[in-house]
């Protein structure tokens, strides 16, 4: 158990909607990070957020974007929806150490038509 | 050039072989160095974690890091239809993202 749950498990949207991720983590884990990892490929950093501010972000283009709350669950949400959006989606927490372990949630999978 | 090179697989091994698995890298920078698991349709677990250069063994487990050649391996011995699984190599530098190769998938026939 990682401490880490993400919702939904699953959802098909189509190209051009809007998705909203969830994810929450146990308490005190004030930093989460989010991943993207598209089939047969390992999961690349989307961004992270500590203390409910967005303190790192990879080659992401703006309609990503996210939310971390007091109660340490984050929302990831995706604009204007593309067909290379489908994904799983990964929330993951940092052990804490600096050490770039990560303990991650199942993910969402996306599926863009 | 990706940072974290690995390849794809598919490697298929007999019960009880000992599996190599490598990556190599490109960013001097890296300082730790992590193998993940992952099954079919789960989130990734953490398998192991080595700082620098040097080996580091957990039961069956051998994680090995060469910063000169910039080569990552894990070792696997005695292994499991259980192994079974993608192995995903990561670097991190110390900062707010970790890199991770493209993952290695594989199999352990019984």
């Amino acid at each position: 158990e990682t401490g880490v749950t993400q919702s939904p498990t699953h959802l098909i949207k189509t190209r051009g909607q809007q998705v909203t991720l969830r994810c929450s983590s146990q308490s005190g884990h004030n930093t989460v990070s989010w991943y993207q990892q598209a089939l047969g490929q390992g999961p690349q950093f989307i961004f992270q957020y500590y203390r409910e501010e967005e303190n790192g972000r990879g080659n992401f283009p703006p309609r990503f974007s996210g939310l971390q709350f007091p109660n340490y669950s984050s929302e990831l949400n995706v604009n204007a929806l593309e067909l290379d959006d489908s994904a799983l989606y990964l929330c993951a927490s940092p052990a804490g150490t600096g050490t770039g372990e990560l303990f991650f949630g199942e993910g969402s999978r996306l599926t863009v038509l | 050039q990706k940072e974290v090179e690995q390849d794809p697989g598919p490697l298929s091994v007999p019960e009880g072989a000992i599996v190599s698995l490598n990556c190599t890298y490109s960013n001097s920078a890296f300082q730790y160095f992590m193998w993940y698991r992952q099954y079919s349709r789960k989130g990734p677990e953490l398998l192991m974690y080595t700082y620098s250069s040097g080996n580091k063994e957990d039961g069956r487990f051998t994680a090995q890091v060469d910063k000169s050649s910039k080569y990552i391996s894990l070792f696997i011995r005695d292994s499991q239809p259980s192994d079974s699984a993608t192995y995903l190599c990561a670097s991190h530098t110390g900062g707010f993202k970790t890199i991770f190769g493209a993952g290695t998938r594989l199999f352990v026939k019984a």
